[in-house]
């Protein structure tokens, strides 16, 4: 069974500055990877998409980065913004591209 | 793009009620649609696979008659949590699929008092 975790659980950075979340997944036989961003009592945003044949991905300041054979991806975020604070999730599909197993999270909060 | 809708956004009932909730694919055909439920300060947690015109498939420690999903469309999956109780306050999401990309519902904030 996958398991995927996430480091840090919780992150507190300056506004400005530079950060990595981690995500690590038991399975390396994925077909992709997707980073989600939640905020408190909301449903989930997309944030970025890998495929599986990809090693990273780029949306503004967000860059996602995917290794399948050491089982890791990264989300780094470029200049942080106090709106970027949120819970970001890392979700691996099983099983097929649609059943997935989401990370256990990290809380980011990015302080003015 | 691919939209899912979920209803209600929140609903705070009394135990012993039940709660129905609706998940619905906009713009495309989902046969198959998923449920999952977040607990505070946890993360999302897969409870069901909803088959369109079949039974669900309920993941391990998931009480088949306490959560009783239908999907009798290829729009709509719903989720009623039966005879609710305070430790079924959660949040609920769905996902739906189509040929490319997994969309999620905006969720469902369950309180029971």
């Amino acid at each position: 069974k996958q398991e995927v975790t996430q480091i840090p659980a919780a992150l507190s950075v300056p506004e400005g500055e530079n950060l990595v979340l981690n995500c690590s997944f038991t399975d390396s036989a994925i077909y992709n990877l997707q980073w989600f961003r939640q905020d408190p009592g909301k449903g989930l945003t997309s944030l970025l998409l890998i495929q599986s044949s990809q090693r990273e991905q780029t949306s503004g300041r967000l860059n996602a980065s995917l290794d399948k054979s050491s089982g890791r991806s990264t989300l780094y975020i470029a200049a942080s913004q106090p709106g970027d604070s949120a819970t970001y999730l890392c979700a691996v599909p099983e099983g097929g591209y649609q059943k997935v197993t989401f990370g256990t999270g990290t809380k980011l909060q990015v302080i003015p | 793009g691919a939209v899912v809708s979920q209803h209600p956004s929140w609903v705070i009932c009394k135990s012993g009620t039940s709660v129905k909730i609706e998940c619905r694919s906009l713009d495309f055909q989902a046969t198959t649609m998923f449920w999952y439920r977040q607990f505070p300060k946890q993360s999302l947690m897969l409870m069901a696979t909803s088959n369109e015109g079949s039974k669900a498939t309920y993941e391990q420690g998931v009480e088949k008659d306490k959560f009783l999903i239908n999907h009798a469309s290829l729009t709509l999956s719903t989720l009623t949590v039966t005879s609710a109780h305070p430790e079924d306050s959660s949040f609920y999401i769905c996902s739906a699929g189509d040929s490319e990309k997994l969309f999620f519902g905006s969720g469902t904030q369950l309180s029971v008092l």
